[in-house]
């Protein structure tokens, strides 16, 4: 299963409402998760099947979707979110996204 | 708190062999599988495979077969992976990740691996 991550980078300001995308080459059955990778850091767990919130992440961060299309929400963007964002699946074997840069504006 | 904590980086010759460590604290070790995944510098992540801690039975996505070894010291909570005959290609920041029903919860800081001439 192919993931296909949009956009590739994101430009927003402060306090806005930034929606990113995941798309699956197939049905993946909400087997979905997100997470957020800064700069030298190791990747972390946001948002896993599709929309269950990992604990101490927060509630800025939503997920939603289904069948083969799928969104990572952030409800007011704070400084601490610049970073690069992954979809992932697993329902089928374990494959990433391409990810998307969020940045500042 | 829970901890993956990896062995440090590494600089080998094309044709050498090397071994990174995973080494697990604040969970019963074999109750959770532990993955391995690449990421080449810049680039994305892929899924090299992951081993059930409780049998010892590795599982290996197609692009890691035959070179890649993940291995257990149980006793220490330590997860291994041996990669051998070194190519340039294996150049990459290797993160090991604990699996909670098929997705990973939590991340090691990753080892640096360069293979250079």
């Amino acid at each position: 299963i192919q993931l296909t991550q949009s956009p590739s980078l994101l430009s927003a300001s402060v306090g806005d409402r930034v929606t990113l995308s995941c798309k699956g080459s197939q049905n993946i059955n909400n087997y979905l998760a997100w997470y957020q990778q800064k700069l030298g850091e190791a990747p972390k767990l946001l948002i896993y099947n599709t929309n269950s919130l990992q604990a101490g992440i927060p509630s800025r961060f939503s997920g939603g979707g289904s069948g083969t299309d799928y969104t990572l929400t952030i409800s007011s963007l704070q400084p601490e979110d610049v970073a690069t964002y992954f979809c992932y699946q697993y329902y089928n074997g374990w494959t990433f996204g391409g990810g998307t840069k969020l940045e500042l504006k | 708190q829970i901890q993956l904590v990896q062995s440090g980086p590494e600089l080998k010759k094309p044709g050498e062999s090397v071994k990174i460590s995973c080494k697990a604290s604040g969970y019963t070790f074999t109750d959770y599988a532990m993955h391995w995944v690449k990421q080449v510098p810049g680039k994305g992540l892929k899924w090299m495979g992951w081993i059930n801690t409780y049998t010892g039975k590795p599982t290996y996505a197609d692009d890691f077969k035959g070179r890649f070894v993940f291995s257990l010291e149980a006793s220490a909570s330590t997860a291994n992976l041996q990669i051998s005959n070194l190519k340039n290609e294996d150049t990459a920041n290797v993160f090991c990740a604990r699996g909670n029903s098929r997705y990973f919860d939590f991340w090691g800081p990753g080892t640096m691996v360069t293979v250079s001439s």
